[in-house]
Order: C-alpha cells, then structure tokens, then sequence
C-alpha cells in the first residue's frame, strides 16, 4: 500500500525558514495532488495548501507546497515563522490504484 | 458556508459497535464530492477510515475493511459510520469531512472522541 513518510518533529526559530518533507513510499507522488493540514491542539485541521501548491483563501503566502519527482517527495515550505506557526503539520495525497486517501504521519513545528 | 457536525455516543463498550453520524449543511451530499470519515488516537496521528460517494460507492481503509461500514441518507442530508468488533485501539477523535480525490478534505467537522471502556 502507498504511504508517505514525514519527519517526526522540526524545530526553527521565529523569521527564519523551514521545510518538511513527505515522502512517497512508491510510484510517482506527482500522479495525484498532494494536501497540507495544520492542526493546533485541540482542532480540527485546516488545509494550508491543496492540490501540490495552491493556498486557500485566508492562508499567508508564506505558507507555499512543491513536488521533487526526483526524490518521490513533497514539500512544506513555511517563511517568517511566527510563533503561531507551531502545530502539527499532515502531508496527505490519494492512492488512484486503491480508491484510498492517504496520511503522513504527521509532523510536529516548534517554534523557539 | 458547508458545515460538518459528527453526533454520537461518547463511550463504547469492547467488542460492540461504534456508530456515528454527520450532519451537513450549506451543501447538498447529492450534488457530489465524497463524504468521508478520519480518526485520530489521542496523541498520535490521522488515520482515513473510509468515504462514501454521493451515489453509494464506498471505500474503505484496508485495515479497517472488514469492520466497517459508512452509509448515506441524502434525504436527511447526513453519513454515518458503523465500526464493528471495537476495541480499546479505536478510542479515537472521530472527524467526518467532504472529501475530493484532487483536493483531499476541505471542509471537517469539530471531531467527537469515543471511549472504547467497559
């Protein structure tokens, strides 16, 4: 079954940069779109971006999604972090020869 | 405005059936998307459990197959999720979502936690 690998937690400082990966465990993660879910405690998750790297309205353009087809990965780039910024971030795509809609593991931002 | 409201009982006991249901409204169930159903165990991570087209079809989380069943009723405009065989490894925070296959979910219900304890 396809899955996607994310790192457990990263941590940066506030203004800086970060990224988080997610990695396809097989086939192309190019040949379905990939979404980004921010989760604070206690809430539900939002998308702060869809379909690879597009942003819904109300989210900051500092928040931008990218696919490598050569490392079979996604990307979380989050820009001039604030300290609001720290949640638990899920990269999640669809498994097209399944009919399955598929998870990371999720990824923990701390922003110190 | 499409909203989400999952109902249900808050505690199940081993071995019996967890069923819950979702409310929508702003938005038709039969004008299309899948309407599906996520968890997450305290603390860890979001699992789908299955959707449900607007005509019927559903799909369902190979680990989970054989125990679940989701179901629509478009006249009341709502989903429900039946989980069979239930054990403490299903107390979980039970989200339902509208669900496309390019845009994953985009729209969440609060979630409700069910207790599996006797």
């Amino acid at each position: 079954n396809f899955m996607l690998t994310q790192p457990h937690s990263v941590s940066e400082s506030p203004g800086k940069t970060v990224t988080i990966s997610c990695t396809g465990s097989s086939g192309s993660i190019a040949s379905n779109y990939v979404q980004w879910y921010q989760q604070r405690p206690g809430s539900a998750p939002t998308t702060v971006i869809y379909e690879d790297n597009q942003r819904p309205s109300g989210v900051p353009d500092r928040f931008s999604g990218s696919i490598d087809s050569s490392s079979n990965s996604a990307s979380l780039t989050i820009s001039g972090l604030k300290t609001e910024d720290e949640a638990d971030y899920y990269c999640q795509s669809y498994d097209s020869s399944n009919r399955n809609w598929v998870f990371g593991g999720g990824t923990k931002l701390t922003v110190l | 405005q499409v909203q989400l409201q999952e109902s249900g009982p808050g505690l199940v006991k081993p071995s019996e059936t967890l069923s819950l249901t979702c409310a929508v409204s702003g938005y038709s169930i039969s004008s299309g998307y899948y309407w599906g159903w996520i968890r997450q165990p305290p603390g860890k991570g979001l699992e789908w459990i299955g959707s449900i087209y607007h005509s019927g079809s559903t799909y369902y989380n190979p680990s989970l197959k054989s125990r679940v069943t989701i179901s629509v009723d478009t006249s009341k405009n709502q989903f429900s999720l039946k989980l069979s065989s239930v054990t403490a490894a299903d107390t979980a925070v039970y989200y339902c979502a509208r669900m496309g296959w390019e845009t994953g979910a985009d729209y969440w219900g609060q979630g409700t936690l069910v207790t599996v304890s006797s």
